[in-house]
């Protein structure tokens, strides 16, 4: 079955710590996104990537960083720099060229210890 | 300011009642209008999309009304159920973004609960 992957389903960081969450898509899609989610406000989008080695800034980037090394794979490091992390973390996918429609993975829920 | 404003931020309805989510937007580039559906716990599910072309579209029990000179467009939940209940967000991004990105502005969700 094609789609997104998310790991861990929870995560705990502790002060002072940068922590890794994965995403995976093997949907071939070329573009993909993570959101971050807060109770109503919305998803607001923390960095997105067209192609492989390219990616740009969100509407929230701060305190966070990304990598897209392959077209099916786009971790997203929340730093030490981000004060206030705790949030559900959506990634997204897009095939892009004609198509819109944005894939959501299941999420990770990240807390602080 | 790319901004979509949805309203309720919260919905309670009978089952089998009528439910009615409304959102507008600012930016005349937007041309296209997805709804998603999040239960508690999991990521967005894409429920239905327009384009401005049309003015109505419907699958099954839902509908998305769309008013272009308004700059505003709805979710009609017909015969709603228990199991509609969900987070429904209203979203626009512009086709004319380029490549492969669409960024999608996404309003701030309706909290929708059909009682039995």
């Amino acid at each position: 079955d094609g789609g997104i992957t998310q790991s861990p389903k929870y995560l705990f960081r502790k002060e002072g710590q940068n922590v890794t969450l994965s995403c995976e898509q093997n949907l071939n899609h070329d573009a993909m996104y993570w959101y971050r989610q807060d109770p109503g406000q919305g998803l607001r989008l923390i960095y997105y990537s067209q192609i492989v080695n390219d990616f740009q800034k969100g509407d929230i980037a701060e305190g966070y960083s990304v990598s897209r090394e392959k077209k099916e794979s786009f971790p997203l490091t929340v730093t030490s720099a981000q004060k206030n992390p705790t949030a559900f973390y959506l990634c997204a996918s897009t095939e892009g060229w004609g198509d819109e429609t944005q894939y959501f993975g299941p999420g990770t829920r990240l807390l602080v210890l | 300011q790319q901004q979509v404003k949805q309203s309720p931020q919260s919905l309670i309805v009978q089952k089998g009642g009528i439910s009615i989510i409304n959102c507008a937007y600012e930016n005349t580039a937007f041309d296209y209008f997805p709804w998603y559906q999040q239960f508690p716990g999991k990521g967005p599910a894409l429920l239905i999309a327009i384009r401005p072309d049309v003015s109505e579209k419907k699958e099954g029990r839902f509908t998305i009304s769309f008013n272009k000179s308004a700059k505003q467009f709805s979710l009609h939940i017909m015969d709603s159920q228990p199991g509609d209940s969900a987070t429904y967000f209203c979203a626009a991004t512009s086709s004319y973004s380029g490549g492969s990105n669409y960024k999608l502005t996404f309003g701030k969700g309706t909290l929708l609960t059909v009682n039995p």
